[in-house]
């Protein structure tokens, strides 16, 4: 069974803070994508990584997919309130366009 | 343009009982998924369509769910009976091309079974 663990699974910071989310697999993924999910709304594509040790930005949130393509991070400088939501990694091991989602990682951030 | 629709956002049911959820996915994407996100979990995938067959049912309850997507456009997700533990947050999802997989996810329907 593949599997993409996330940590941390809770993150609590004050504004202004930096953070690192991870997302790990034993298994090799063709592509990565990162969501972000708010209360009450479906998931949000942020990101979509495809070449091992790509590195992508997207304003103060970094990307970056490992160099053997089994795992990813995404790191936000600066975190801000709006920033508050549930981040999802998911991986598409097979190349059929079927995804494997992590558990999520709660980030709030606390004015 | 017009994001993925679901509806009802919202329905409480008593165990027993059956329930239907339709999405309308975004016009122009062939492919349509139907995921179950339990709270504090990811979304597990239910049933992918590649315009009305189905490409993948692996985790899909056939006992109790179905889906169908007749003309390559809408979609039903039915339970039937629901049980206790299919409370949970069902995700329609739409995209383009399958590779690379970028879904766009509707609101979803928050369904509690009593």
């Amino acid at each position: 069974t593949q599997l993409l663990e996330q940590s941390p699974q809770f993150l609590s910071i004050q504004e202004g803070e930096n953070l690192t989310v991870y997302c790990n697999s034993s298994s090799v993924f063709s592509s990565l994508q990162w969501y972000r999910q708010e209360p009450g709304e479906g998931p949000v594509l942020l990101v979509t990584v495809v070449t091992g040790g790509e590195v992508k930005k997207l304003k103060r949130l970094t990307f970056q997919f490992g160099d053997a393509r089994k795992d990813s991070s995404l790191h936000i400088t600066a975190a801000q309130p709006g920033d508050t939501g549930l981040y999802l990694c998911a991986g598409d091991s097979s190349n059929t366009g079927k995804l494997i989602f992590g558990q999520g990682t709660t980030l709030q951030v606390k004015p | 343009e017009a994001g993925v629709a679901q509806s009802p956002r919202y329905k409480i049911i008593e165990k027993r009982q059956s329930v239907a959820f339709w999405c309308n996915p975004i016009s122009g994407h062939a492919t349509l998924y139907w995921y179950q996100q339990i709270l504090g979990q990811g979304p597990k995938l239910l049933i992918q369509f590649q315009n009305n067959g189905v490409v993948d049912d692996s985790q899909l309850p056939k006992d109790r769910f179905s889906a169908e997507r007749l003309k390559g456009v809408d979609s039903t997700l039915k339970i039937q009976p629901a049980k206790l533990e299919d409370s949970a947050v069902y995700l329609c999802a739409s995209s383009f091309r399958r590779l690379p997989n970028e879904q766009f996810f509707g609101p979803g329907t928050r369904l509690t079974v009593l």
